[in-house]
């Protein structure tokens, strides 16, 4: 099947710096992609709408200034967590969706969890 | 949220069936998908619908009555590795939103 790679699984960093989480589309051409986030035991939030070539669609609550979407290319969109603090760390994850339309396109990347200290 | 229900918890037991069900009020639907999600990793991919009817592979069979806004997850012969969470998500908005349930937690006991 399809696959999604996300880059890095984890990663650590100091408060106030930034991180980017990259979501690549290895085997086919990934029109949108979809970011979320996940925090202990809860499910998955939306975090925005990544469409190839426009800008990223952010849901109610979640600030563009501070989580930077960029899908320049067909396989790949990165998530760029700016400032980060205590209160961003946790399971970020991206899905895939292709070219065509077909739902079954429909693929998660690994998970990246952040821990800012 | 995006009203999209499930129940939080359920506990079966070793090759019984279960069903878990997910209700959802959304506008724009484009389908519905389930999946199962073992703590600390990616969501992997169980079943789709877009139509009425159900959907059968494997043990797993998963049922959509749009009219309805219900959806279930059919689990048969369980087993212990069946433990994991559960989750339903609409695609919506011409494919482009794709929001999930708040999971539901399968405990399959001995």
């Amino acid at each position: 099947g399809a696959v999604v790679s996300q880059h890095p699984s984890w990663v650590i960093c100091k408060s106030g710096t930034s991180v980017k989480i990259e979501c690549r589309s290895l085997d086919f051409q990934a029109t949108t992609m979809f970011w979320y986030r996940q925090f202990p035991k809860q499910s998955l939030m939306l975090m925005a709408t990544s469409n190839e070539g426009s800008k990223a669609t952010y849901e109610q609550g979640v600030e563009k200034d501070k989580f930077l979407i960029n899908h320049a290319s067909l396989t790949l969109s990165t998530l760029t967590v700016t400032s980060a603090h205590p209160e961003d760390s946790s399971f970020y994850i991206c899905s895939a969706r292709g070219v065509t339309g077909l739902t079954g396109e429909l693929f998660f990347g690994e998970g990246s969890r952040l821990t800012v200290l | 949220g995006q009203n999209i229900d499930q129940p939080t918890e359920m506990t079966a037991t070793e090759g019984a069936i279960v069903q878990i069900n997910c209700t959802y009020q959304t506008s724009g639907f484009n389908g519905l998908f389930w999946y199962q999600q073992h703590a600390g990793e990616a969501p992997t991919f169980l079943s789709y619908n877009v139509l009425d009817g159900l959907e059968e592979k494997g043990r797993f069979s998963s049922f959509l009555s749009r009219s309805k806004g219900y959806s279930y997850l059919l689990l048969k012969e369980l087993q212990m590795k069946d433990s994991a969470s559960y989750l339903c998500a609409v695609l919506r908005d011409n494919f482009n939103k794709f929001y999930f349930g708040s999971g539901t937690k399968l405990n399959v006991k001995p």
